[in-house]
């Protein structure tokens, strides 16, 4: 079975600009989670989406939004880019059937933003 | 809110050594589950352990176990015979165990080296 996929991997972008990142969840798979991750803070959770519906969010500015389609794919939407934006971005998915259940980590999109 | 720390920012040991990672958690839940993911140069997040809380054993893969200390809030990571291929960060990981609760709170991670 395929794991989570994303893409791109690497992006540069300059400040003011807005981003889009994409992620393929493992098959059968309908939890999406995204995570910021940087030296400083290290790995934060940014949202996750079930079924379409973001259930779940992180302390973060609204600049950074989210959505989730039928097919459980999800994106993530980065706008007015600030250096600060500049991380590794990682998403996540699980199957999960109503509890809790084991992420599994994409390789993850490298955002510079200059 | 629950934080987790891991409390070494560095190992090293020696191929074929035992090694043991440490991380706390607070926590005012009782029902929750525990992970511990390694993250190669590579950066992908792997999966190494996972641990619920309302199980008493210890769990084990391979040569990956933990020591799960509920009381005391402690879950360790010992690596026996380690590899080359284990040199990664290691991130210890919360999630607490409700409808709907899939959000992880990392630790800062534990960077371990093994050396030939």
């Amino acid at each position: 079975k395929a794991g989570v996929t994303q893409t791109p991997r690497y992006l540069i972008k300059t400040r003011g600009q807005q981003v889009t990142l994409s992620c393929s969840p493992i098959s059968g798979h309908r939890s999406v989670s995204w995570y910021q991750q940087t030296p400083g803070q290290g790995l934060q959770f940014l949202f996750e989406y079930f079924s379409e519906t973001q259930r779940n969010k992180g302390n973060f500015p609204g600049r950074f939004s989210g959505r989730q389609f039928s097919n459980s794919r999800s994106e993530m939407n980065v706008s007015t880019l600030e250096l600060g934006d500049s991380a590794l971005y990682l998403c996540a998915s699980s199957f999960t059937r109503g509890y809790t259940d084991t992420q599994y980590f994409g390789p993850g999109t490298r955002l510079t933003v200059l | 809110a629950q934080t987790v720390t891991q409390s070494q920012p560095e190992m090293s040991v020696q191929e074929a050594e035992t090694v043991t990672l440490s991380c706390t958690y607070d926590t005012s839940e009782n029902n929750y589950y525990l992970f511990w993911y390694k993250q190669p140069p590579s950066r992908q997040m792997i999966l190494v352990i996972r641990q619920e809380a309302y199980k008493q054993q210890n769990a084990t893969e391979n040569r990956f176990s933990v020591n799960f200390q509920k009381a005391a809030k402690s879950f360790s990571l010992k690596i026996s015979d380690s590899q080359l291929g284990d040199t990664a960060m290691y991130f210890c990981a919360f999630m607490k165990e409700y409808q709907g609760a899939q959000k992880l709170v990392f630790g800062q991670g534990t960077r371990l080296t093994i050396n030939p």
